[in-house]
This record gives C-alpha cells, structure tokens and sequence, in this order.
C-alpha cells in the first residue's frame, strides 16, 4: 500500500517547455487534488477533482490544466512553463471531498523553470 | 479575502516544554479545522481534527482548541521532543464543497 505516489521528484525546464506531474493514489479514494507550496505561502490549492470525471479551478489554476485519467490518477501539465511556476507541487487525495475528510499527501515534486 | 494567519515563521522551545502554535483567520466560518504536520522533503501528515462544535480534541501529547468566536485554534504539544520539530500547518474547510485553506506554517524547534 504506497499510498500517494508522485513522479518525477525532481524537474528543471526552460522557460516555454511543457511537462506533465504524475500522481496516482492506491486508497481507493474519491476526490484528489494539486498544491503548489512556496516559501511563507503555504500550500495553494490549484485544481482538484471530486470524484472521477470531473476537475474544477482551485485558487491558483493559471497556467496550468489537470486531468483525471481514473478513480486512481490525476495529472498536472503545465503546457509553457514560466519562471513563476518554480515550486514544490504535492498531489493529495481524500475519501470525500469536504473539510471532515483528511488528506492524504504525496512526496511531493520540486520543480525549477530557468 | 479569506485569510489564516500562524503566530509565527518559527519558534523555538526547551525540550519538555509545552509548545503553544496559534492559527488565526479572518473572512471565514469554518465547520471544521485541521492540523498537520510537515518534516523537510516531505508532504504533510494529518493530525488532528476538530469541528465547529467542539472545543478541544486530544490525541497523546497533541492538544487542539477552537474558538469560533476568536476565531482561533491553539495548538498544544505536551512534553516536546526533539523528534517534534517540524512545520505544523492548520487548515481550514466547509461541510461542502471544495474551499479548504491552509494556513502558512509555523516552524517548530524543539532545543535537547
């Protein structure tokens, strides 16, 4: 039971490149959902799914698009990459998609855009 | 705009001390509140949960309070180790849909 996996865990780009992060979660659960975290901002909710089928904007949705490919998958592409895009991104998941329900987090993927 | 506030970027306590974190928001009514934890390199870990109802919840040394009328949460680690520091995050989140917010952090260093 891996729980939530994120690949890769490391990334550079240039400016302009495009990438896609990879989460996959094995729990089972319903809703999963991307942050980005940056220094003295906490953890900023970009996108989210809460349930398969479906994606909806977070806070921070510029420059970014997401697709939940199954119940276990969620992808995060940045289609140009820009030097603002530099971060820690995690991938979460939880069995319900409300403030009751805990999330899960991934390790995390740190990513540097030159 | 929403916004949560955690009393400090840092703090630094005595080990066996009881170490106080505070999260504080304003422009939100949350029906629950949560806290975790997060070591360097690593994506937070649950902690605790409390609901707008309640005014304390306790987990082995790991106390939370809500004060919905300060709109406070103080959150208390009993008998600190050196094995507790860590950044603790709080979070804020509705009964429905998707407006979970998370506060900025506050770095704790538990001193042997």
């Amino acid at each position: 039971n891996a729980g939530v996996t994120q690949t890769p865990k490391f990334q550079v780009l240039k400016t302009g490149q495009s990438m896609t992060l990879q989460c996959a979660q094995d729990m089972n659960h319903n809703s999963m959902y991307w942050y980005r975290q940056d220094p003295g901002m906490g953890l900023r909710l970009i996108y989210y799914s809460a349930s398969e089928g479906t994606t909806d904007k977070g806070e921070v949705p510029n420059g970014y698009n997401v697709s939940r490919l199954n119940k276990r998958e969620f992808s995060l592409r940045l289609e140009s990459a820009a030097p603002s895009q530099t971060s820690v991104y995690f991938c979460a998941s939880s069995l319900g998609l409300a403030g009751l329900e805990t999330q899960y987090f991934g390790p995390g993927t740190r990513l540097l855009v030159l | 705009s929403q916004k949560i506030e955690q009393n400090s970027e840092a703090l630094n306590i005595q080990e066996g001390k009881t170490a106080t974190l505070t999260c504080n928001y304003t422009n939100y009514s949350p029906a629950y509140l949560q806290w975790y934890r997060q070591d360097p390199g690593r994506g937070p870990v649950f902690l605790l949960l409390i609901r707008e109802n309640e005014k304390e919840k306790r987990k082995e040394r790991l106390k939370v309070t809500f004060d919905t009328t300060l709109k406070q949460s103080l959150f208390h680690i009993t008998a600190s180790q050196p094995a507790d520091s860590a950044t603790y995050l709080c979070a804020l989140g509705h009964n429905y849909g998707q407006n979970f917010v998370f506060g900025p952090g506050t770095r704790l260093s538990v001193l042997p």
